[in-house]
């Protein structure tokens, strides 16, 4: 299968409550990293995996968290939700970590926390 | 806290048209790409320039890199309404981890 594929599209929670958002990267793509879009900005870096270990993070609370697996799927969990984590949350990833290498997004999951 | 700012943030033209869209880093780059964001949809990488005053070209799409990596510009030739869509410019600095950075973007509309 090719492309990056999240899930689910749309998701509505509770303030106070945990998500836990999905990704599944195209085979060979070791590196996957996090964002969060928020509406009418860019996205914003939460943090990067490469062969299942964090190696880079942004200036988000560590209630945000994730996780990588073998078979190129990863996680983002998010504890005690606030209103302002509502937002698109993408994922992308790709191979290798060179510089020039470009990142293929997924088509990001709607969070809105009430 | 390095910063990427794009301008203009909005754009209505008629289509036909041509246009430039600038991205401005307050640090030096290591790479710079440009991606191009449908409403829904994840941003699509469009080009991913390294070298400085390095230029590149994509059918109507000329993508340019400042010699000095601080900078860079997309210029579109006879903009269709199939342009449509939030362009946004993403760098990786030169020393750092390997986070993007992106700007805030520009909304581009073309009208028919």
């Amino acid at each position: 299968e090719t492309g990056v594929t999240q899930s689910p599209t749309h998701l509505i929670k509770t303030r106070g409550q945990q998500v836990t958002l999905r990704c599944s990267s195209q085979s060979g793509h070791n590196t996957v990293s996090w964002y969060q879009q928020a509406l009418g900005q860019g996205p914003q870096f939460i943090f990067q995996y490469y062969r299942e270990e964090e190696n880079g993070r942004g200036n988000f609370p560590p209630r945000f968290s994730g996780l990588q697996f073998p078979n190129y799927s990863s996680e983002l969990n998010v504890n005690a939700l606030e209103l302002d984590d509502s937002a698109l949350y993408l994922c992308a990833s790709r191979t290798g970590t060179r510089a020039g290498y470009g990142y293929t997004f997924g088509s990001g999951t709607r969070l809105t926390v009430v | 806290t390095q910063l990427l700012e794009q301008s203009p943030q909005f754009l209505s033209i008629q289509e036909g048209e041509n246009l430039t869209v600038y991205c401005n880093s307050s640090s030096v780059f290591s790479s710079l790409q440009w991606y191009r964001q449908e409403p829904g949809e994840g941003p699509v990488l469009l080009v991913t320039v390294v070298t400085g005053g390095e230029v590149k070209k994509l059918k109507r799409l000329t993508f340019q890199f400042g010699d000095a990596r601080k900078d860079s510009s997309l210029h579109i030739t006879a903009a269709q309404p199939g342009d449509t869509g939030l362009y946004l410019c993403a760098q990786k600095l030169l020393f750092g981890n390997e986070k993007l950075t992106f700007g805030t973007g520009t909304r581009l509309t073309i009208i028919p």
